[in-house]
């Protein structure tokens, strides 16, 4: 398997502009998360999905945020408008809870530099 | 959001010898542990979970975990510069499925 897949894994804008960050889990997994990590604060969940369905955003920082998805092998993480505090390394992450595993394998981040 | 607390480090250890890395939470109904390592500019990469109190052993990694005390850890023996990394204390969210991660502690092993 690819494993989970992120694009871009690099993206520089300006501030009021539009990021659109995307992933593609592994087949088959069931839940699909999407963290950020910075160094002042780490390594926070955003918001997850099971089976395509949204189950916790309390971590999405404002209503700048928002995230989709809209099949099993597509998630998107969008911001609008960005911030330069938005600057940080966003992780989507996927798990097959159906099998009864716990393991979330993370994709390889996009690093995101908002100016 | 639980908190998950672990010391930033850095840990410095020569090699071969064992590094212990520590991590507290809040929590009392986790049920579920693990430990992530990162490597700099990568993702984290599940090492090691525990779900019962004790000592579980898998190649030079043992995690121990004391639910009383709210305590886990992480025991890398005959540390080698190639475990050189950030190692990520991570615990279920609410019962549920998503992880709350403590901040990482720096691990730098010396040849």
């Amino acid at each position: 398997d690819a494993g989970v897949i992120q694009s871009p894994r690099h993206e520089v804008t300006e501030m009021g502009q539009e990021v659109t960050l995307r992933c593609k889990p592994i087949s088959g997994h069931d839940y699909l998360f999407w963290y950020r990590q910075t160094m002042m604060r780490g390594l926070e969940l955003l918001i997850y999905f099971n089976n395509n369905v949204p189950i916790d955003d309390s971590g999405m920082p404002e209503d700048r945020f928002s995230a989709k998805m809209p099949n099993a092998s597509f998630s998107t993480l969008k911001i609008q408008p960005s911030e330069p505090r938005d600057s940080a390394v966003y992780f989507c992450a996927s798990s097959d809870r159906t099998s009864g595993g716990n393991e979330q394998f993370f994709g390889p981040g996009t690093r995101l530099t908002v100016l | 959001q639980k908190e998950v607390e672990q010391n930033s480090g850095p840990l410095s250890v020569p090699e071969g010898a064992i590094a212990s890395l520590n991590c507290t939470y809040s929590d009392r109904v986790s049920q579920s542990f693990f430990w992530y390592r990162q490597y700099s500019g990568k993702s984290p990469e599940l090492i090691m979970s525990i779900y019962s109190n004790g000592d579980k052993e898998d190649g030079r990694f043992t995690a121990q975990l004391n639910k009383a005390s709210q305590y886990v850890s992480l025991l890398i023996r005959d540390s080698q510069p190639s475990d050189s990394a950030t190692y990520l204390c991570a615990v279920f969210i609410n019962s549920g499925y998503a992880l709350n991660f403590g901040k990482g502690t720096s691990l730098l092993v010396t040849p």
